[in-house]
């Protein structure tokens, strides 16, 4: 119930083109939902969040998109460049002042 | 510049031996969290804390012990009874669950 899935676990994705990472969670109690972005040798930096009362946020080529009803919440990156290869995790915070954290995907964007 | 500090950058331990992982926070937050990342692995959460003198385990806690003096202050120690304790190790500040989490630039602890 406090697991956050994750996948894919990598994803290679041309220049110009659009990333989907994908998260899944079963704690309905969950109600704040973080993605971020990490580079290889640093901390984690938070990208983007959204609530449950929202279906979607963007901001600027980064948009969440959050299905309230099938436990399900996604990051797509629009126009992906080099410079946006890195690791993304999406999280989810439950009630013990916890993030809970998926598994985390390596994204690769081709020149 | 607000932040949070981690230091050593680097850290290499002998088996058998405690070592000490530092993290500082100019941010004024109540919270702090100390997570493991393994190779390709996400956040283990190992410890956090709420407020001064008071300090929560997380779901890896075994082998490892923190304190919470100063509200700026968040040491970790890694115990000999840590069996794998190689690994990149970051701490984190939030004002509360609600609000982001600001992490250091890790400390990378390799034992030899």
């Amino acid at each position: 119930q406090q697991q956050v899935k994750q996948s894919p676990q990598s994803l290679i994705v041309q220049k110009g083109g659009i990333s989907i990472i994908n998260c899944a969670y079963e704690n309905t109690a969950f109600d704040y939902f973080p993605w971020y972005q990490q580079f290889p040798g640093k901390g984690p930096a938070l990208l983007i969040a959204i609530r449950p009362d929202v279906s979607e946020k963007k901001e600027g080529r980064f948009t969440i998109s959050f299905n309230k009803s099938a436990k399900q919440f996604s990051l797509h990156i629009m126009d992906s460049q080099p410079g946006d290869s890195a690791t993304y995790f999406c999280a989810a915070s439950n009630s013990n002042y916890q993030l809970i954290w998926g598994a985390g995907t390596k994204l690769i964007i081709k020149p | 510049d607000g932040g949070i500090t981690q230091s050593p950058k680097y850290l290499f331990r002998k088996e058998g031996q405690n070592v000490t992982l530092s993290c500082e926070q100019n941010l004024n937050h109540d919270a702090m969290y100390w997570y493991r990342q393994d190779p390709g692995q996400g956040l283990r959460l190992i410890y956090y804390s709420q407020i001064v003198n008071d300090f929560q385990k997380g779901d890896i806690a075994e082998g490892y012990s923190v304190s919470r003096e100063k509200k700026e202050s968040f040491p970790l120690t890694v115990t000999s009874a840590q069996k794998n304790p190689t690994a990149f190790y970051l701490c984190a500040s939030s004002t509360t669950r609600r609000t982001e989490a600001f992490f250091g630039q890790g400390t990378r602890l390799t034992v030899v």
